[in-house]
């Protein structure tokens, strides 16, 4: 069965210092990789994802994703953090039959 | 605004008692999935449903249920409810069922059960 470890439960970073999220992923195929953001008290919004291809993705918000094959790694960058990007960070990986196993979370917290 | 919404935002109610979450898929999207998040649990997959019909059960309890309706909205039913139901639930909607779909998720439906 697939599933996604995320090895951070929390991560302390100061703004405009850079980000890297770790995600790793076990997964008997090709996985489609995905990352989704959640602030507090709100739902889950999409950030970027893997189908194929690039194996560096670019999404929102300035991030971007490395799909790391021999590693079965999916890490989260992002060059300079706001204030803006605290919150809980998801890695998931989609199984077959459509259904997102998701990571334990991330959650980041950003020092003035 | 993913275009996912679901009603109620918030829900308290009592052990024992049964309640009914909305959700309307975005516009186009013929499949809807669920998942609860909970803090012992984490974020799980619970039921996805394809233009009426149900395509895959992840761990969801035998007092839940779930419907999509012809109008594809859905709804998930959770009866005899217990304190660790309390969590939140998401409904996500694709287009399809073919792979490198995205999973527009909602804003969510907080349970608390008291």
């Amino acid at each position: 069965a697939q599933s996604v470890t995320q090895p951070d439960i929390h991560i302390t970073v100061s703004e405009g210092a850079s980000l890297e999220l770790r995600c790793n992923y076990s997964y008997g195929a090709t996985p489609y990789l995905f990352w989704y953001v959640q602030s507090p008290g709100q739902g889950l919004q999409l950030l970027l994802k893997y189908f194929s291809g690039d194996t560096l993705v670019q999404g929102i918000k300035g991030f971007e994703a490395e799909f790391k094959r021999s590693q079965s790694s999916f890490n989260l960058r992002k060059p300079s953090v706001h204030w803006s990007d605290a919150a809980e960070y998801f890695c998931a990986v989609e199984a077959a039959g459509n259904k997102l196993t998701f990571g334990g979370g991330t959650r980041v917290l950003v020092k003035p | 605004d993913s275009g996912v919404t679901q009603t109620p935002k918030h829900l308290i109610t009592a052990t024992g008692q049964r309640v009914t979450l909305r959700c309307s898929p975005r516009s186009g999207d013929l499949s809807v999935y669920w998942y609860q998040q909970s803090l012992d649990q984490g974020l799980q997959f619970l039921i996805q449903y394809y233009n009426g019909e149900e395509r895959a059960k992840g761990n969801i309890l035998e007092r839940f249920s779930a419907q999509q309706f012809p109008d594809l909205h859905s709804e998930l039913n959770l009866s005899s409810l217990e304190l660790g139901d309390s969590a939140l639930y998401f409904c996500a909607s694709s287009v399809g069922l073919a792979g490198e779909e995205t999973q527009y998720f909602g804003p969510g439906t907080r349970l608390l059960v008291l």
